[in-house]
């Protein structure tokens, strides 16, 4: 199973908004509202800031929204705070009791 | 207050197993879904396993035949017993717990390091 793809990088300042892509197949985010997001600062465990395409755990601010179209999933951040740089990255089911997370992606802060 | 933590890293040869433990507090292991995702040194996230509730296993094909999962009711733990270990299973190893009805995970422990080298 492949991992999905995000771009290495995205960045903003802050106030702005960024968005990150997941591209992956038919087979996996395509295939299922399964999609999900999570959050990871640098030596520390990964935290869950989107499920289900585009549902909020509690606790995590509405700045964070997610969306999907066809393949390609998509998270945006809103009103980017200092805080949310971060790696950022995606998560599909791909079948078979089978899940693959994408590539990565570094958001900075300017 | 929902807790995970991993525990059983540490520097083992090629070939050498090693098991992996998650004790859990604040949930039941038991009722729940659970699952080993690991990442390697400045690597992103690759998901290894799962165990579900009702006691069926899956796993990544990389450690389908090597890994196994299992959890012991009565100590509320995980455990990933890793054996015929190569270079390439180098990497921090997190439990997590997963929503029941998505393939979100929800809560993960802090995490620990294996490193496979002669």
């Amino acid at each position: 199973q492949s991992a999905l793809t995000q771009p290495p990088s995205a960045s903003g300042s802050p106030g702005q908004s960024v968005t990150i892509s997941c591209t992956g197949t038919s087979s996996d985010i395509g295939g299922y509202n399964y999609v999900s997001w999570y959050q990871q600062h640098p030596g520390k465990a990964p935290k869950l800031m989107i499920y289900e395409v585009s549902k909020r755990p509690s606790g995590v601010p509405d700045r964070f929204s997610g969306s999907k179209s066809g393949n390609t999933a998509s998270l945006t951040v809103s009103g980017l705070q200092a805080e949310d740089e971060a790696d950022y990255y995606c998560s599909s089911y791909a079948g078979s009791n089978n899940c693959v997370f994408g590539t990565g992606t570094k958001v900075t802060v300017l | 207050e929902v807790q995970l933590v991993e525990t059983g890293g540490g520097l083992i040869q090629p070939g050498g197993s090693l098991r992996l433990s998650c004790a859990a507090s604040g949930f039941t292991v038991s009722s729940s879904y659970m699952s080993w995702v690991r990442q390697a040194p400045g690597k992103g996230l690759e998901w290894v396993s799962v165990l579900y509730s009702g006691g069926n296993t899956y796993y990544a094909d990389s450690v389908k035949g090597r890994f196994t999962i299992s959890r012991d009711n009565s100590k509320n733990t995980l455990y990933l017993q890793m054996n015929s270990l190569r270079a390439e299973d180098t990497a921090v190893y997190y439990c997590a717990r997963r929503y029941s009805s998505s393939w979100a995970h929800q809560w993960w422990g802090q995490g620990t390091l294996v490193t496979v080298s002669s």
